[in-house]
């Protein structure tokens, strides 16, 4: 069965410092992993999309690292601000047009000053 | 740019009514999907619209029928009201990519919180 799973639950770090999140996916053959950040009361906004072929991609101080072959992705976020608490969500899709969207749990990241 | 605009933000119903969830998008995008959130999961996809006239089941499309008559409208119907309908209601909207249906970013409105009682 695919299945996308999200480590931690939930973080907590004090404002500046940086941390990582991770998400590990069964769904095979892949097309693509996104990350997306979910504020409190709102919906997910897109961070990063990345394809089969890459390996990292950046949006400020957000990175993503992603490794096909243990299919393991990584969110790192740099200098961390109060803004940045929110819920992230990893998000794996199939090769195939038949195949939806698969959603993690979400991690809840709180930052504290 | 509104981008995808959801009414209404709060809704309580009563076991067997009847509502309507409205979405709207201004970005000219084919696609159009609706998602439910539950405390603990992840998104799972109710229906989903590849175009005007055109419709598809998700995951879990049972109680719930939907519509795509123009290109920015996809409105969402929950006939006969369950408390297992009790949710967060997410539309989306994106355009298509490189020919996947699932290849392009979701813009998500900001939700419809329901509740059942």
């Amino acid at each position: 069965k695919n299945q996308v799973e999200q480590s931690p639950q939930s973080l907590i770090i004090l404002e500046g410092k940086n941390c990582t999140l991770q998400c590990n996916y069964t769904v095979s053959p892949f097309s693509n992993l996104r990350w997306y950040k979910q504020d409190t009361g709102r919906g997910p906004v897109s961070l990063t999309i990345m394809t089969f072929s890459e390996n990292t991609k950046s949006n400020g101080r957000y990175t993503a690292t992603l490794d096909a072959d243990t299919k393991q992705s990584s969110l790192h976020i740099t200098a961390s601000q109060l803004s940045d608490s929110a819920s992230y969500i990893c998000v794996v899709s199939g090769r195939y047009n038949t195949d939806k969207l698969i959603f993690g749990t979400g991690t809840r990241l709180q930052v504290f000053p | 740019n509104a981008g995808v605009t959801q009414t209404p933000k709060f809704r309580i119903l009563k076991i067997g009514q009847s509502m309507t969830l409205q979405c709207t998008q201004d970005m000219n995008h084919n696609y159009m999907y609706w998602y439910r959130q539950d405390p603990g999961m992840g998104l799972k996809l109710i229906y989903y619209s590849v175009g005007a006239g055109i419709t598809d089941k998700g995951e879990v499309p049972n109680g719930y029928n939907v519509s795509r008559s123009t290109t920015e409208d996809f409105p969402l119907r929950l006939e006969l009201a369950a408390p297992s309908q009790t949710s967060v209601y997410f539309c989306a909207s994106s355009a298509p990519g490189q020919g996947e249906v699932w290849g392009s970013p979701l813009h998500f409105g900001n939700g419809t919180r329901l509740t059942v009682t």
